[in-house]
């Protein structure tokens, strides 16, 4: 069974980090691409991150640009986010989702992980 | 970017109802695009990918539509578990952004 657990969620004050981890499980993680996606109160969704299977191509919306790192450890069947400088505007729900390929979209998602950002 | 635009954002419907979401792309993304459903407190689910395939598992009342610039989603009878939120993605280029979505409520 395809499993995706976030984790690392949490509330951090304005221009602060915050590291989101992904642990994959029931599939060849190292086969896939992956991606984050968030969800902010009450909105839709937005798409954040794409990560090639052995990481060497990284896609980033244009809002977090510059802030936002995407990694994987393949080893260790794991994602990652890392976020710099975060602003309020970046409080949401974060998912993982597994790509199912190019063009294709995503077949299965976390539960989600919450980030706040608030002094 | 390509901007995904879905009508109605909200309909109210009952049980039994054929219902039609509509999603248009602001350019042609041939039929690079995914539905997904959600509900209060989970994760989106995976629908119908490349305009009309139906996800494993998910029920046949399910259809897809479309390509080019207009796509429709139709649940022929819907059912209490269908009162959701549902979402348009296209896959054609980055970023693959959502449609704002659909919130189907019962009437």
């Amino acid at each position: 069974e395809v499993q995706l657990v976030e984790s690392g969620g949490g509330l951090v004050q304005p221009g602060g980090s915050l590291r989101l981890s992904c642990a994959a499980s029931g599939f060849t993680f190292s086969s896939y691409w992956m991606s984050w996606v968030r969800q902010a109160p009450g909105k839709g969704l937005e798409w954040v991150a794409n990560i090639k299977e052995d990481g060497r191509e990284k896609y980033y919306v244009d809002s977090v640009k510059g802030r936002f790192t995407v990694s994987r450890d393949n080893a260790k069947n794991s994602l990652y986010l890392q976020m710099d400088s975060l602003r309020a505007e970046d409080t949401a729900v974060y998912y993982c989702a597994r790509k199912v390929g190019l063009g294709l979209p995503f077949d299965y998602w976390g539960q989600g992980s919450l980030v706040t950002v608030s002094s | 970017d390509i901007q995904l635009t879905q009508s109605p954002s909200f309909l109210s419907a009952s049980v039994g109802d054929r219902v039609t979401i509509a999603c248009r792309a602001s350019q042609d993304i041939d039929s690079y695009l995914a539905w997904y459903q959600q509900k209060p407190g989970k994760a989106p689910k995976l629908l119908i990918y490349t305009a009309s395939t139906l996800q494993s598992g998910v029920p046949s009342r399910f259809s897809g539509s479309g390509s080019g610039t207009e796509f429709t989603l139709t649940i022929s009878s819907l059912q209490p578990e269908d009162f959701a939120t549902y979402y348009c993605q296209q896959l054609h280029s980055y970023p693959p952004g959502f449609g704002g979505g659909t919130k189907v409520e019962i009437k």
